[in-house]
């Protein structure tokens, strides 16, 4: 149990629809990082928040967005859902920046039907 | 940019084969981190090893061990007497260091069946 908890651990959905996937961090880590992963396009990054701020942006769609909350927990908005978006969706988190390594949770797993 | 090629995709082996799993990393940075990590079955993501761009000592852990050769920007991962346990697949990653900015460039994976 690396730590990080995710919600929900499936969801289907329809196209055109609107999802939240939420991240509860390692207790103490303040990095939180976002990652999709599909068949396709393997492991990406999709976006990391520091302490509550944006701080490094991947292949984001701008369909997507996500925030991270004064408690450190945060949030991956996904809209406007295509088939393309069915993946599975990670989060990490992690002490600090890149020298720090990153527990991942257990993903979301998002079907668009 | 920064990338990491597993040239590897798939690697089957009978149970205590040894077998090493090759990443081939590129990047102009001169500080950076390289990272093992295995998903199995069950679909998470396990830490294994961290090593910075410094320090380029070998690494062993049980069965695991790690080879990283800055000269031909190689970060390899040998298992030895391979279980069935071992069958997963497993990512090299990639991070550089920007202070508290960071992402990490992954690997396609490799899918490794250690057969009974």
């Amino acid at each position: 149990d690396s730590g990080v908890t995710q919600t929900p651990k499936h969801l289907i959905t329809a196209t055109g629809q609107r999802v939240t996937l939420r991240c509860s961090p390692r207790s103490g880590d303040l990095s939180v990082y976002w990652y999709q992963q599909s068949l396709d396009q393997g492991l990406q990054f999709l976006i990391q928040y520091y302490n509550g701020e944006e701080r490094a942006k991947g292949n984001i769609l701008e369909r997507f967005s996500a925030q991270q909350f004064p408690d450190l927990h945060s949030e991956l908005n996904l809209s406007s859902l295509e088939l393309g978006d069915s993946a599975l969706y990670f989060c990490a988190s992690a002490g600090g920046g890149g020298a720090n390594e990153q527990f991942f949770g257990p993903g979301t797993r998002l079907t668009v039907l | 940019a920064q990338k990491v090629t597993q040239a590897q995709t798939e690697i089957s082996v009978v149970e205590k084969e040894d077998v090493t799993l090759d990443c081939v990393y590129e990047t102009r940075d001169t500080t950076y981190y390289l990272f093992w990590y295995k998903q199995p079955p069950s679909g998470e993501l396990v830490f294994l090893i961290r090593r910075n761009s410094f320090d380029e000592q070998n690494e062993i852990s049980g069965r695991y061990s790690w080879n990283f050769q800055k000269s031909t920007s190689s970060f390899n991962f040998t298992i030895t007497a391979s279980q069935v346990v071992d069958s997963a697949v497993y990512f090299c990653a990639l991070n550089l260091y920007t202070g508290a900015n960071s992402k990490l460039t992954f690997g396609k994976g490799i899918t490794l069946s250690v057969r009974p």
